[in-house]
């Protein structure tokens, strides 16, 4: 079945490097755009970023000096690089994907991480 | 990138209350907007796409409308399993952007 999940570091220290896997199973990723949104502890929705099904990329404008998707369709697996993290990194990181136009139908779990020393 | 003004922030409702909240772009973003439903802990899940096209599984009490750069999500006779937080997004341009959200809790 349609399953997304992330994976990654839960404990990343400032100025470092976070490295995020999005592990898909039940689909091909050149069927599916799959994006990234991140959410902070008790507050809102970002969204950060998309790798398309041709393996275009696109980028939140604000995040996109630090930012970098990509993916490996034979391992179906997409993954995410945000540089230089700051403690304003902290937050729940989730994947999902979407098909045509607007729609979205499933999500990965989530994963969590913190940006401290 | 579009921004995307959605308010209130926060709400109080009664069970079987309409409420509505809306999303403002900062252009024209053509229809392309969704809605999406988020309990804590948990992902967030899609309503509404397309304005006002709802997703398989979502109640008909959920409903979307708007054009341009103005937009609103309303649920009619809120149901205790309503009682969530909702966010738009647009995805009018290649990048896309969340509302800020809007937490809707019992009065």
């Amino acid at each position: 079945q349609v399953q997304l999940k992330e994976s990654g570091p839960g404990l990343v220290q400032p100025s470092q490097t976070l490295s995020l896997t999005c592990t898909v199973s039940g689909f091909s990723l050149t069927s599916y755009n799959i994006h990234w949104v991140r959410q902070p502890p008790g507050k809102g929705l970002e969204w950060m970023g998309v790798i398309w099904t041709g393996g275009n990329t696109d980028y939140n404008s604000v995040l996109k000096p630090r930012l970098s998707i990509s993916r490996d369709t034979s391992e179906s697996q997409v993954f995410l690089t945000v540089n230089s993290l700051q403690a304003e990194d902290t937050g729940i990181y989730y994947c999902f994907r979407n098909s045509y136009g607007g729609y979205s139908d499933y999500w990965g779990q989530g994963v969590m991480v913190t940006v401290s020393s | 990138d579009i921004q995307m003004t959605q308010s209130p922030p926060s709400l109080s409702a009664s069970l079987g209350d309409k409420v509505t909240i809306t999303c403002q772009a900062s252009q024209n973003i053509n229809n392309y907007i969704a809605w999406y439903q988020q309990k804590p802990g948990k992902a967030p899940r899609q309503l509404i796409r397309y304005t006002s096209t709802l997703v398989s599984g979502t109640p008909s009490r959920f409903g979307g409308s708007g054009s341009g750069r103005d937009y609103s999500f309303s649920i009619s006779n809120v149901e205790s399993e309503d009682i969530a937080s909702y966010y738009c997004l647009q995805y009018d341009k290649l990048t896309w952007t969340f509302g800020g959200g809007t937490k809707v809790e019992l009065k």
